[in-house]
């Protein structure tokens, strides 16, 4: 089983749709999780850490579940410009080379 | 700046030149990292630096990929003898620490002719 496993896409949805993706973990140790967006041939940018007890940002919520080990990222009200990849990041196993491991992200395509 | 800075933002060379990577982290971050990613591919991890020291390098996809980090600071990314497949958007990240948010710098497209 792969460390971090993301729905690769696309989703296709109309504007003001709610959309939500999950990831999932596979090392039930893990601490910290993270949202990042990535635009086409653009850097990754942090969307938003994701709260034990849920957060949310505006049209934005995640959510942790740890007892199945996945996190999840709802889109209230999609906009055009939220068109973009979506990536988890989860705290990698201490064996690992790198504290955190990036899912290879979800592609939204938001359509008029 | 406030910023991940990487240079250059574009390199083409040719295969078998040797190129060299500079990623200036946010200012008091501690932690650095380099990741490669290809043309609609995910992220593919390289190497991190807590400090100036490099707990695991074998992330690394060859012996020609050398990293080194100094001061706690600036880090470069050395490709010696460079092949066509080493063609990827090269992304350096910084963070206060393990398991605290990356942030991604702007990257190097390198192009090998």
């Amino acid at each position: 089983r792969k460390e971090v496993e993301q729905d690769p896409g696309p989703f296709n949805v109309p504007e003001g749709a709610t959309v939500a993706f999950n990831c999932t973990y596979s090392n039930s140790a893990s601490q910290s999780f993270f949202w990042y967006r990535q635009d086409c041939r653009k850097e990754p940018k942090l969307l938003m850490s994701v709260y034990s007890s849920g957060n949310e940002d505006g049209r934005f919520t995640a959510q942790l579940n740890r007892a199945s080990q996945y996190i999840s990222l709802l889109i209230r009200d999609s906009k055009l410009s939220d068109s973009a990849t979506y990536l988890c990041a989860v705290t990698a196993p201490p064996s690992g080379n790198t504290p955190l491991v990036f899912g290879k992200g979800t592609r939204l395509s938001v359509i008029a | 700046g406030a910023g991940v800075s990487q240079s250059p933002s574009n390199k083409v060379t040719e295969k078998g030149k040797d190129v060299e990577l500079r990623c200036d982290p946010i200012s008091g971050h501690t932690a650095l990292y380099w990741y490669r990613q290809r043309l609609g591919q995910g992220l593919e991890f390289l190497i991190y630096f807590q400090g100036n020291s490099a707990p695991d390098k074998s992330g690394l996809p060859s012996d020609r990929f050398s990293a080194e980090r100094t001061g706690e600071s600036v880090s470069t990314l050395t490709i010696q003898r460079t092949q066509q497949e080493d063609s990827a958007v090269y992304l350096c990240a910084s963070s206060f620490g393990d398991n605290q948010p990356q942030h991604f710098g702007d990257g190097t497209r390198l192009s090998i002719l």
